[in-house]
């Protein structure tokens, strides 16, 4: 059974950095054509794919965010880590971790997401 | 990067109903265009791939079609279990987008 689980602070200050981790199982980083990317969803609003690593540790960054991410994967702990920088208020979200296959004929769809972990910026 | 445009961005409707929900990019995606339902609380869930694939176990009242820039998502008979929000993703460019979503309620 494929499960990714979000952990990290619920709380955190603007200017501060956030670390959050994704913790999978059911597959591994090191299997071909495997990738985990995050996604975020401020309260009531779209979602927005923030960051992507692959097996290969590729890396890929939403533009707009690229200057203040950084992932990266430990795959002896089946951990992916996002960071990011300069918190501000409006970074107040849910952030899912999310798993697919680079196979195009799957158009790289997310097929197994976690739940999701609720983080606020405030002072 | 690929802009996505949704529409409409709520509606409402009743059980039976046909619903369909389209979703257009700034630029061909060929056929990478997947939909997601999400509900209240809850993580997105995958319905369709490549604009027109079932997921496995996803019932067959949804179905996608659409290529390059034009695509919809189609509830044949709406169910009461699918009242949610709809989003659209492309994964064409190296950098992925989503729609802005669907919200389906209740008429």
């Amino acid at each position: 059974q494929v499960t990714l689980r979000e952990s990290g602070p619920a709380l955190v200050k603007p200017t501060q950095t956030l670390t959050l981790t994704c913790t999978f199982s059911g597959f591994s980083l090191t299997t071909s054509g495997m990738c985990v990317s995050w996604i975020r969803q401020p309260p009531g609003k779209a979602l927005e794919w923030l960051a992507r690593i692959d097996w290969d540790d590729d890396k890929y960054y939403s533009t707009s965010l690229q200057t203040r991410l950084t992932i990266s994967k430990d795959t002896s702990t089946n951990q992916v880590v996002l960071t990011m920088t300069n918190m501000d208020p409006v970074d107040t979200a849910t952030y899912y971790c999310a798993r697919n296959y680079f196979d195009a004929s799957k158009s790289y769809a997310f097929d197994i997401w976690g739940q999701g972990t609720m983080v606020t910026v405030s002072s | 990067d690929i802009q996505m445009t949704q529409s409409p961005s709520s509606l409402s409707a009743s059980v039976g109903d046909r619903v369909t929900i389209s979703c257009r990019t700034s630029q061909s995606s060929s056929s990478y265009l997947n939909w997601y339902q999400q509900k209240p609380g809850k993580a997105p869930k995958l319905l369709i791939y490549a604009a027109s694939t079932l997921q496995s176990g996803v019932p067959s009242r949804f179905s996608g079609s659409g290529s390059r820039t034009d695509f919809t998502l189609t509830i044949s008979s709406l169910q009461p279990e699918d009242f949610a929000t709809y989003y659209c993703q492309q994964t064409y460019s190296t950098l992925w987008t989503f729609g802005q979503g669907t919200k389906v309620e209740i008429k």
